[in-house]
C-alpha cells in the first residue's frame, strides 16, 4: 500500500513568487495536515483538511492557504514567498479520530 | 513555556546501552505520539500512546496521564537508532499534533 506521497521533494523558488505543494493520503484517509519545520525550529501546525474542508489552521498569515480535493490530495498554496518560509513542508494523514498519523517524506522548500 | 517539553535536547550514547528519552505537557489530551525522523526529513510514526505501555522490538513506551509524562525507552541501542525523537500530542480534543522541540539522539559504536 502506498504511503504518504509529497511532491516536489525539493523546490527553489524567489522571493515574492508563489509555491504549490501537493500531498496525497494513503487511501481511504479523509483528513491531511500541513506541518512546517523551519531551520533550527520544530515543528509547527499549519492547515487541517478534512472532507474537503478546511477545519482549523494555526498561527500563520493567510499567504498560506490550500485546499482539499473530493480523492482527498490536497495542494498547500504559499504567496508572496518571504526568505523566512524556506523550511521543510511536511503532510500527514490520518482516517478517525485518535488513529496513527502517516507522514510523507516532505517537501523542502527553499526561497531565495 | 511550551506545552510539550521534551528531555534531554540531545543525548549521546555507546552502541548497547539503554536510553531514556522524556516528554511532559501541561494540559489534557487525547493521544500522543512518539515520530523518529532521520536526516532526510522523514518522519516515521512509532507510538500511538493514549495509556499505559507498548512495546515494538527494542522500542518501549510509557505514558502516565495523571503526571502528564510519557518516555521513550530504547533497549541495545545501536548505531541505526541514531535519528531525531519527537514527541507529539493532541492537546483537548484538538485534531492537529502539537510537537516538542525533539531529542537529537547519536549513537556510537
Amino acid at each position: 500500500e502506498a504511503g504518504v506521497t509529497q511532491s516536489p521533494t525539493h523546490l527553489i523558488k524567489t522571493r515574492g513568487q508563489q509555491a504549490t505543494l501537493r500531498c496525497s493520503p494513503i487511501s481511504g484517509h479523509t483528513s491531511v495536515y500541513w506541518y512546517q519545520q523551519a531551520l533550527g525550529l520544530g515543528l509547527q501546525f499549519l492547515l487541517w483538511y478534512d472532507e474537503g474542508e478546511e477545519r482549523n489552521r494555526g498561527n500563520f498569515p493567510p499567504r498560506f492557504s490550500g485546499r482539499q480535493f473530493p480523492n482527498y490530495s490536497s495542494e498547500l498554496n504559499v504567496n508572496a514567498l518571504e526568505l523566512e518560509d524556506s523550511a521543510l513542508y511536511l503532510c500527514a494523514s490520518s482516517w478517525v479520530q485518535n488513529t496513527e498519523a502517516f507522514f510523507g517524506q516532505g517537501t523542502r522548500l527553499t526561497v531565495v | 513555556k511550551n506545552e510539550v517539553e521534551q528531555s534531554p535536547q540531545n543525548l549521546t550514547a555507546q552502541e548497547g546501552e539503554f536510553i531514556t528519552i522524556n516528554c511532559s505537557y501541561s494540559v489534557g489530551i487525547s493521544a500522543l505520539h512518539w515520530l523518529q525522523q532521520h536526516p532526510g526529513g522523514g518522519i516515521v510514526s512509532l507510538f500511538m500512546l493514549s495509556s499505559g505501555k507498548k512495546k515494538h522490538g527494542r522500542l518501549i513506551a510509557t505514558i502516565n496521564i495523571q503526571e502528564k509524562h510519557s518516555s521513550l525507552h530504547i533497549t541495545a541501542s545501536h548505531p541505526r537508532d541514531s535519528a531525531v525523537y519527537i514527541c507529539a500530542v493532541k492537546l483537548g480534543s484538538a485534531r492537529q499534533l502539537t510537537f516538542g522541540s525533539g531529542t537529537q539522539l547519536t549513537v556510537l559504536p
